[in-house]
């Protein structure tokens, strides 16, 4: 199983700022996922970011304001840019451990959990 | 369309009780995956299993077990004898085939332990 390691584990961060998360795997992954966690609620899928191409995001999230990056098979940045109190949440990356073709499982980073003031 | 639907928000028994958590799924695929996951307090999610459309047997792991029914469409997670490390949030989630590895994520039980 992948060891994922997210930074920061929390920031509390003014309005209109922005905040860039790094994400770093033990091992190389072909597929990394962003989710957005808003307190008590479920997860919502950003985006796919695989290595040498860009960003695939979701309905309701574009490039402009959450950026990623994923310079190689280990490592992962999103920004969140422009923030406001409703990007309050917690981030996480996740990585797909492939194992056999199809059934692989995603494993997670601790989060980062974001304030907005 | 597929959902997943984890229709207890909250549960909360005593410390050695045990305890059963729904998950009802829809999906027209015949071919699809199914996962739960733990999220303890430190907001990490923990993966503690996948199971996928052709294998209904069930399975116990330790004081966990997970019942899969496709007649009724439910992957049902069950902790026998619970302890208060147990406290978190679980979530069931669904992946079909051809979806790029995405997942489709129930909204979850706040499973509550009191010792």
């Amino acid at each position: 199983s992948a060891v994922i390691s997210q930074k920061p584990s929390r920031d509390i961060c003014q309005r209109g700022t922005s905040l860039t998360i790094q994400c770093q795997v033990d091992s190389q992954v072909t597929m990394m996922f962003w989710y957005r966690q808003q307190p008590g609620q479920s997860l919502t899928l950003i985006a796919t970011a695989n290595q040498g191409s860009e960003a695939t995001y979701e309905s309701g999230f574009v490039i402009d304001k959450f950026p990623i990056s994923r310079p190689n098979l280990t490592f992962s940045t999103l920004t969140v840019s422009n923030m406001s109190p409703e990007d309050s949440s917690i981030y996480l990356c996740s990585a797909l451990d492939l194992g056999s073709p199809d059934t692989g499982e995603l494993f997670f980073g601790e989060g980062s959990r974001l304030t907005v003031l | 369309a597929q959902k997943v639907t984890q229709a207890q928000t909250e549960i909360s028994v005593v410390e050695k009780e045990d305890v059963t958590l729904d998950c009802v799924y829809e999906t027209r695929d015949t071919t699809y995956y199914l996962f739960w996951y733990k999220q303890p307090p430190s907001g990490e999610l923990v993966f503690l299993i996948r199971r996928n459309s052709f294998d209904e047997q069930n399975e116990i792991s330790g004081r966990y077990s997970w019942n899969f029914q496709k007649s009724t469409s439910s992957f049902n997670f069950t902790i026998t004898a619970s302890q208060v490390v147990d406290s978190a949030v679980y979530f069931c989630a669904l992946r079909v085939t051809g979806s790029n590895y995405q997942l489709i994520w129930g909204a979850g039980t706040k499973l509550i332990i009191k010792p």
